[in-house]
């Protein structure tokens, strides 16, 4: 089974900053990783997937870099509605899939 | 616009069984696989289980190997997940979520999911 393992746990922002966020891979996972946003009491929502392939409506200032065992998320501009909990996924070797623990992103 | 909702949870005693189940509408249901994903209480995702669009092909996370079985009735424009030997650590909110795959290939990228459902294990 390949463990994701997402950095920081918390990150402390403030609006109008740039976010950054690690996801790293236990093996190579090509770049079959996707990313999620959740936020409280709401199911996840697709960000990117292909490591870097926006989803259908997602805006421009959320981009993923990365391949292989290292992936960032990058959001360019913080704006409020961004604050929330963010997950990693590999799909390149499974089942299983695998998510990450989470990053949760809060307001300073 | 795609909506799946997601019915059956509740409190049950260890051991017993539930059924959870799944409305699909906005798509045409037989082109897509599908999956359950779980979050614990204040945890992380954990993935339960997928079915191919035919409902055919089937994996299961190890935790519920042997225990959950996953269905879809491509008439009915549902899918099933039917939870057996409840334990506590099986309390979760339980998702459905659309595989973003057509013609026949499931790629585990989860590109629209369900609200959840709650499923409470306890005596």
């Amino acid at each position: 089974e390949i463990v994701m393992t997402q950095s920081p746990a918390t990150l402390s922002m403030s609006p109008g900053e740039r976010a950054t966020l690690s996801c790293r891979a236990s093996q190579s996972v090509s770049s079959n990783l996707a990313w999620y946003q959740q936020k409280p009491g709401q199911a996840p929502r697709l960000l990117i997937y292909g490591a870097s392939t926006r989803a259908t409506d997602i805006p421009a200032r959320f981009s993923g870099s990365g391949s292989g065992t290292e992936f960032t998320l990058t959001i360019s501009s913080l704006q409020s509605e961004d604050f929330a909990v963010y997950y990693c996924q590999q799909y390149n070797n499974w089942p299983p899939v695998t998510f990450g623990q989470g990053t949760k992103l809060e307001i300073k | 616009q795609v909506q799946l909702v997601e019915s059956g949870g509740g409190v049950v005693q260890p051991g017993r069984s539930l059924r959870l189940s799944c409305a699909a509408s906005g798509f045409t249901f037989s082109n897509y696989g599908m999956h359950w994903v779980r979050q614990a209480p204040g945890k992380g995702l954990e993935w339960v289980a997928v079915t191919w669009q035919d409902g055919h092909n089937k994996y299961y996370a190890d935790s519920v190997k042997g225990r959950f079985t996953i269905s879809k009735d491509n008439s009915k424009n549902t899918l099933y997940l039917q939870m057996s030997s409840l334990r506590a650590e099986d309390t979760a909110v339980y998702y459905c979520a659309r595989d973003l795959g057509l013609n026949y290939q499931v790629l585990s990228i989860l590109d629209f999911w369900g609200q959840g459902i709650l499923v409470t294990v306890s005596s």
